[in-house]
């Protein structure tokens, strides 16, 4: 089954400093990824998103992530951090040859501290 | 224009009933997905519908059912309730079916609590 890793359920990282959360993906046909983030209470916000072209895709707030396909990751970052950062991020593919729906990874709680 | 719509917010239910949730997708799109979300298991795809027509389903069992309406407006249905049905249903809607229009846009969710 096709499936989606965030391998860090928590990343803390001090205010100014840059942030990485990672992403890896099993491999099967041509994966689209997308990054969404998720406030408390609240439903998740499209951070960005990779279908085809340039490696590095740039979204939302300053975030950017890489699509490494030799890796099969596609990890996001920023290079500053905010405290309003601070969010469970999810890491999302869908691919071209299984079934058309979403398939999200765990989530990462990210703490960013002042 | 007004974003994805869930009713209701919040609700309680005790085991052995059933709930009716409700999700108006942003104007224009014409898909709905559904997804529960716990602590436990994360995101989990429930279903999808395109012109008032089932998609995708995920493994949820018989209890959960869903349906798209001519506006596309969709309701998702979950009878018999047991507890581990306690979770927040997330509503998504895009401009087509699947992923491949782009990204989904998600409601603030209907946070069923079951007793």
């Amino acid at each position: 089954a096709q499936s989606v890793a965030q391998p860090e359920d928590q990343v803390n990282v001090a205010e100014g400093n840059p942030l990485t959360v990672k992403c890896t993906y099993s491999v099967s046909g041509n994966p689209y990824l997308f990054w969404y983030v998720q406030y408390p209470n609240r439903g998740l916000q499209f951070l960005l998103k990779y279908i085809t072209g340039d490696n590095l895709v740039k979204g939302s707030y300053g975030f950017e992530a890489e699509f490494n396909k030799s890796q099969t990751s596609f990890h996001l970052k920023k290079p500053s951090a905010l405290v309003s950062d601070s969010a469970l991020y999810f890491c999302a593919v869908i691919w071209d040859n299984y079934g058309q729906n979403f398939v999200f990874g765990p989530g990462t709680r990210l703490s960013v501290l002042p | 224009k007004a974003g994805v719509t869930q009713t209701p917010r919040y609700l309680i239910k005790t085991r052995g009933q059933q709930v009716t949730l409700s999700c108006s997708p942003i104007s224009g799109h014409r898909s709905v997905s559904w997804y529960q979300q716990t602590p436990g298991q994360g995101l989990q795809f429930l279903f999808e519908y395109f012109s008032e027509t089932q998609r995708n389903k995920g493994n949820f069992p018989g209890r959960f059912s869903g349906r798209q309406f001519s506006n596309s407006r969709s309701e998702m249905n979950v009878s018999t309730l047991e507890l581990g049905d306690s979770a927040l249903y997330l509503c998504a809607s895009s401009l087509s079916t699947g992923g491949l229009s782009g990204e989904l846009f998600f409601g603030e969710g209907s946070r069923l609590t079951v007793l």
